[in-house]
């Protein structure tokens, strides 16, 4: 367990609609980061939030958008939603400016758009 | 993009045997890591590789880095079952924040 957790599990939507995925980071880390993992794919990094601010964006549409709170948990949210949205979504928590580089994954939210 | 390409794609072994499976990886990084993921759930952290470390041992793992050739290995040995899994490498290019670029990853089947 990393102590990095995620909501809900699973979730259906339909096309256009818009979705808020939550991510609760490991206690004492400052940093969250969000990747989009499609079927039999790796992951994609999406965004990162450090203090309260995104600190880096990957190849995705302005439609992904997301925040991160004073306790450092973050949300994603993804508006007018395609089918090609459908994937397993990861939040990642670390501590920028610790001696180890390590992130810590929670279990992933599946979102399946029909 | 991905950044990373393992190979093989896929791999299946025999419980006891060793497995191998390689990352390449274009520009340069900061570290390399490897992440396990079960069935589709979160990844699970491996084992972080610095750009100034050659090789690195966890317990049955054993990780190198060539960063002349841009390539690490995995090397798992005396397999069990349990170790059925996805394994991905992931890279970080450094800077401010550490956003990790992945490969697609090797599925490994360890046989009973």
């Amino acid at each position: 367990e990393t102590g990095v957790t995620q909501s809900p599990t699973h979730l259906i939507k339909t096309r256009g609609q818009q979705v808020t995925l939550r991510c609760s980071s490991q206690s004492g880390h400052n940093t969250v980061s969000w990747y989009q993992q499609a079927l039999g794919q790796g992951p994609q990094f999406i965004f990162q939030y450090y203090r309260e601010e995104e600190n880096g964006r990957g190849n995705f549409p302005p439609r992904f958008s997301g925040l991160q709170f004073p306790n450092y948990s973050s949300e994603l949210n993804v508006n007018a939603l395609e089918l090609d949205d459908s994937a397993l979504y990861l939040c990642a928590s670390s501590l920028v400016g610790a001696s180890t580089d390590t992130q810590y994954f929670g279990p992933g939210t599946r979102l399946t758009v029909l | 993009s991905q950044q990373g390409e393992e190979d093989p794609q896929a791999l299946s072994i025999q419980e006891g045997e060793n497995a191998t499976m390689n990352c390449s990886y274009k520009t340069s990084i900061n570290n390399l890591q490897w992440y396990r993921q079960n069935s589709g759930r979160g990844l699970v952290h491996l084992i972080l590789i610095r750009s100034n470390e050659r090789e690195k041992h966890s317990g049955r793992l054993r990780v190198t880095l060539d960063t002349s050739k841009k390539s690490s290995s995995l090397l798992i040995t005396a397999s069990r079952a349990a170790d059925t899994a996805s394994y991905f490498c992931a890279t970080d290019a450094g800077a401010a924040g550490n956003k990790l670029t992945f490969g697609g990853g090797t599925r490994v089947l360890v046989k009973p």
